[in-house]
């Protein structure tokens, strides 16, 4: 199985900052990194697919980048709606795998 | 706007069964391939298995293979999960999630909004 790791595992920020969160996959998974944002007590959400590509509806503040391994996640202006927990997802082969999350809280 | 709605969870002993349910409306059910994925705090959030759109393939992750089946109605518009020999490790949130595509490849654009399921003596 591929292990997804993300770090850091939680971050204090405050409104307005610049945020990113990183994610490595223990192999090569080319352009199949997905990322969602779960708040307590509901599902997740699709925030971007494919590394970079917004999903509809997405504040364009929210950004991904990377390649074969290695990805970021980037918030661009804090917002008080982004505080909650990010996980990344690879959907490159079976079983698909989430990170461990990383909860962003407020400074 | 696409709609996912569960149901089904509760609470069961081991070696008990459940089935979870799926209602989908909003879109054309028949035509995306849907996933089952399963959180609890301390292992984080688990894909489950996934069923292409005609119900033609089905994926499971060892953990439940053998135990659970996917399978789905597209005359009703709706997925199941039925859970056989269930283990109090299987307690989690389960959702149910649709993929992008036809067959289970690509991610996960809607969630429904989880059903739990505690399996205790």
């Amino acid at each position: 199985d591929i292990q997804m790791t993300q770090s850091p595992s939680s971050l204090s920020a405050s409104i307005g900052d610049r945020v990113s969160i990183t994610c490595r996959a223990s192999q090569n998974i080319n352009y199949y990194l997905n990322w969602y944002q779960q708040k307590p007590g509901k599902a997740p959400k699709l925030l971007i697919y494919y590394i970079s590509n917004l999903q509809s509806g997405v504040p364009s503040r929210f950004s991904g980048s990377g390649s074969g391994t290695d990805f970021t996640l980037t918030i661009s202006g804090l917002q008080p709606e982004d505080f909650a927990t990010y996980y990344c997802q690879e959907s490159d082969s079976f079983p698909w795998t989430f990170g461990q999350g990383t909860t962003v809280d407020m400074k | 706007q696409v709609q996912l709605g569960q149901s089904g969870g509760g609470v069961v002993q081991p070696g008990g069964s459940l089935r979870l349910s799926c209602a989908a409306s909003k879109f054309t059910f028949s035509t995306y391939a849907m996933d089952w994925v399963r959180q609890t705090p301390d292992k984080g959030l688990e894909w489950v298995a996934a069923i292409s759109f005609d119900g033609g393939d089905k994926y499971y992750a060892d953990s439940v293979k053998g135990r659970f089946t996917i399978s789905r109605d597209n005359s009703k518009n709706i997925l199941y999960l039925e859970m056989n020999n269930l283990r109090p490790e299987d307690t989690a949130m389960y959702f149910c999630a649709r993929d992008r595509g036809r067959t289970p490849k690509y991610y996960f654009d809607y969630w429904g909004q989880g059903a739990l399921v505690t399996v205790s003596p």
